[in-house]
């Protein structure tokens, strides 16, 4: 069974940039079976997409995030990481990392969360 | 993109109840819907996909239906367990992936 952790920073100052890593286990992320990505939940609101990666490096991001937005992959380390430049309150939100099913597109096994503050 | 909507926004039930929830999309999405159910402070979970496709574990008192742009999730026999946030996602086009805004149930 796949599971996913979060990790990073709670605080981010406004114009700074976010990062995230999430780490894979129970399961290669080089896995032909998954893409991974990254969705985010601002407190008391839905879920927003934000963008995945496959592991061979291959990207897309949601356009109201793309000009901000760079996921990337170490297939060393099992993990794929979040950026997301020139934050501001509006970005503060729990941050959660999830497993795509390729071709399905769905979002299977999600990890617990991590929330990020933007404030100065 | 394509809007995904969903209602009732939020209502009240009680335990044994039979419930229903409705999704649609601006635009037609063939099957390709899942559902997921958010409980507070955790992650949201897969319960559907496929449109009516029960994931593996989920307890079969949930079942989904529909195509096109109007879906359904039902809860047969709604138990305190339950109660929780409900979110419907198309994956039909993307990017993006949108989600519904969510229907939450809660005891009456």
């Amino acid at each position: 069974q796949l599971q996913l952790q979060e990790s990073g920073p709670g605080l981010v100052k406004p114009s700074e940039t976010l990062s995230l890593t999430c780490t894979v286990s129970g399961g290669s992320i080089s896995s032909s079976s998954y893409y991974w990505g990254w969705i985010r939940q601002p407190p008391g609101k839905g879920l927003e997409w934000i963008g995945s990666i496959y592991y061979s490096g291959s990207t897309y991001y949601n356009p109201s995030l793309k000009s901000r937005v760079t996921i990337s992959v170490d297939t060393s380390k099992n993990q794929f990481s979040l950026k997301l430049s020139s934050v501001t309150a509006a970005d503060t939100a729990v941050y959660y990392c999830a497993s795509i099913v390729v071709v399905a597109e769905y979002f299977q096994h999600w990890g617990q969360g991590t929330l990020v503050t933007v404030s100065s | 993109a394509i809007r995904m909507t969903q209602s009732p926004s939020s209502f009240s039930a009680s335990t044994g109840d039979r419930v229903t929830i409705t999704c649609r999309a601006s635009q037609g999405i063939s099957s390709y819907l899942a559902w997921y159910q958010q409980k507070p402070g955790k992650a949201p979970k897969l319960l559907i996909y496929a449109a009516s496709t029960l994931q593996s574990g989920v307890p079969s008192r949930f079942s989904g239906s529909g195509s096109g742009t109007d879906f359904t999730l039902t809860i047969s026999c709604l138990q305190s367990e339950d109660f929780a946030t409900y979110y419907c996602q198309q994956y039909y086009s993307y990017p993006p992936f949108t989600f519904g805004p969510g229907t939450k149930v809660d005891i009456k």
